[in-house]
């Protein structure tokens, strides 16, 4: 299947630092690429949908201020977590879909966990 | 507005025994259907996915899954855990298959296998 790959897998920060996390399609162009965030036995919610080439879709709720999103290639959206607090230590997940393919199925990263200290 | 309600947080089953874990979901017509599995501090690994058809779907790793229009439903099965499939799972549906449309997750069933 396709791989989406996610860097940094860990990151440890001090708090009032930005973190960029970088999600790349390997073998496959996206032109959407989704953006997840999971807390400690939760579920994954939706934070944002990428968009290449123009703004990202935010949710209800997130701060698009707080959590760059920047889709400047088919293969490459990056998340930056602006003047990051403890609270926005998370499980931070992205995902994307074959542009060409009609399969509906979404690939994810492996995640990227963010500690703020 | 879609949703997706996995009614069991937590499910434990002694290992050889049978699983389900339940489903439910909330749309108009009827969406794409996905089951995912997460190791602890993994990413997501799909297990089975429902577009049309054959309503009982099979998956990797032994796994199936019945898509049921008239409950609203797509429980996952097993007939015979292994201990390696303690792990979370989570249902996920999307409108269609269309590039820019968003899966939405349920919250989730921890697996824990007894030996």
């Amino acid at each position: 299947g396709a791989v989406v790959s996610q860097h940094p897998s860990r990151v440890i920060c001090k708090s009032g630092t930005s973190v960029k996390i970088e999600c790349r399609s390997l073998d496959f162009q996206a032109t959407t690429m989704f953006w997840y965030r999971q807390f400690p036995k939760q579920s994954l919610m939706l934070m944002a949908t990428s968009n290449e080439g123009s703004k990202a879709t935010y949710e209800q709720g997130v701060e698009k201020d707080k959590f760059l999103i920047n889709h400047a290639s088919l293969t490459l959206s990056t998340l930056t977590v602006t003047s990051a607090h403890p609270e926005d230590s998370s499980f931070y997940i992205c995902s994307a879909r074959d542009s060409a393919g009609n399969t509906g199925e979404l690939f994810f990263g492996e995640g990227s966990r963010l500690t703020v200290l | 507005a879609q949703s997706v309600t996995q009614p069991d947080i937590h499910i434990t089953v002694s290992e050889g025994a049978s699983l389900e874990l339940r489903c439910n979901y909330s749309y108009g017509a009827t969406p794409y259907l996905f089951w995912y599995v997460q190791s602890p501090g993994q990413g997501l690994q799909l297990l089975l996915k429902y577009f049309s058809g054959d309503t009982l779907v099979q998956g990797i790793k032994g796994f199936e899954a019945e898509f049921k229009r008239s409950q609203s439903s797509f429980n996952l099965r097993k007939p015979s855990v292994h201990w390696s499939d303690a792990a979370e799972y989570f249902c996920a549906v999307t409108p269609s298959s269309g590039a820019t449309n968003k899966l939405i997750f349920g919250t989730g069933t921890l697996l824990a296998v007894q030996p």
